[in-house]
């Protein structure tokens, strides 16, 4: 039972430039989020999925679109990397809809854009 | 405006020196406030879920309040492994999200 995994751990990309990160649980979770952190604010919500095949903007979505073919992967895309979107990602799935002990977030992709 | 405001965003404390973490939150109806704690370079860990004024919960050295307007965090006779920031986070009603606050920052010198 690896819980949540993300890949990468790094990426450095050039302005422009396209990338697509994979989220992975292996817990059977109907829930899976993408969240970005940012120095001096909260966790921002980006993108989430309520089920196999669903998906919906969350806080701030624009700039990133996500596909969950299958119910174990949430994948968030940029199609056009921008500097603004220099951060680090976190990925969380969790069994409720409400955060409850079942929840649980990746390790974090950090990404840099030049 | 902010949801969800953390105070203070900073606190050193040492090692058996008790204190406590505040969250003061505005939304029209809350259905969960929530503390996570987060290491550097992991992700938020979950520790509680509140979900009325009065609630209480407790985990080791950890103890999360709610009322009305706030929710404390008590770290009682702090560790230095409790050194993390602790993240709040609300749930609106009506919303699909949670709302989160910036952190305190917690470091606990032996």
């Amino acid at each position: 039972n690896a819980g949540v995994t993300q890949t990468p751990k790094f990426r450095v990309l050039k302005t422009g430039q396209s990338m697509t990160l994979l989220c992975a649980q292996d817990m059977n979770h109907e829930y899976m989020y993408w969240y970005r952190q940012d120095p001096g604010m909260g966790l921002r919500l980006i993108h989430y999925s309520v089920g196999e095949g669903t998906t919906a903007k969350g806080e701030v979505p624009d700039g990133y679109n996500v596909s969950r073919l299958k119910k174990q992967n949430f994948l968030l895309g940029l199609e056009s990397a921008a500097p603004s979107q220099t951060s680090v990602y976190f990925c969380a799935s969790t069994l409720h809809l409400l955060p409850q002990e079942t929840q649980y977030f990746g390790p974090g992709t950090r990404l840099l854009v030049l | 405006e902010d949801q969800v405001t953390q105070s203070p965003e900073a606190l050193r404390l040492q090692e058996g020196e008790s204190s406590s973490l505040n969250c003061s939150y505005t939304v029209s109806g809350l259905r969960g406030l929530f503390w996570y704690r987060q290491d550097p370079g992991k992700g938020p860990e979950f520790l509680f879920t509140l979900y009325s004024a009065g609630e209480e919960k407790e985990k080791e050295r950890l103890k999360a309040t709610l009322t009305k307007k706030e929710s404390f965090l008590h770290i009682t006779a702090p560790k230095p492994e409790d050194s993390a920031t602790y993240l709040c986070a609300v749930w609106e009603n009506g919303n699909n999200r949670l709302a989160f606050g910036k952190g305190n920052q917690v470091v606990v010198i032996p």
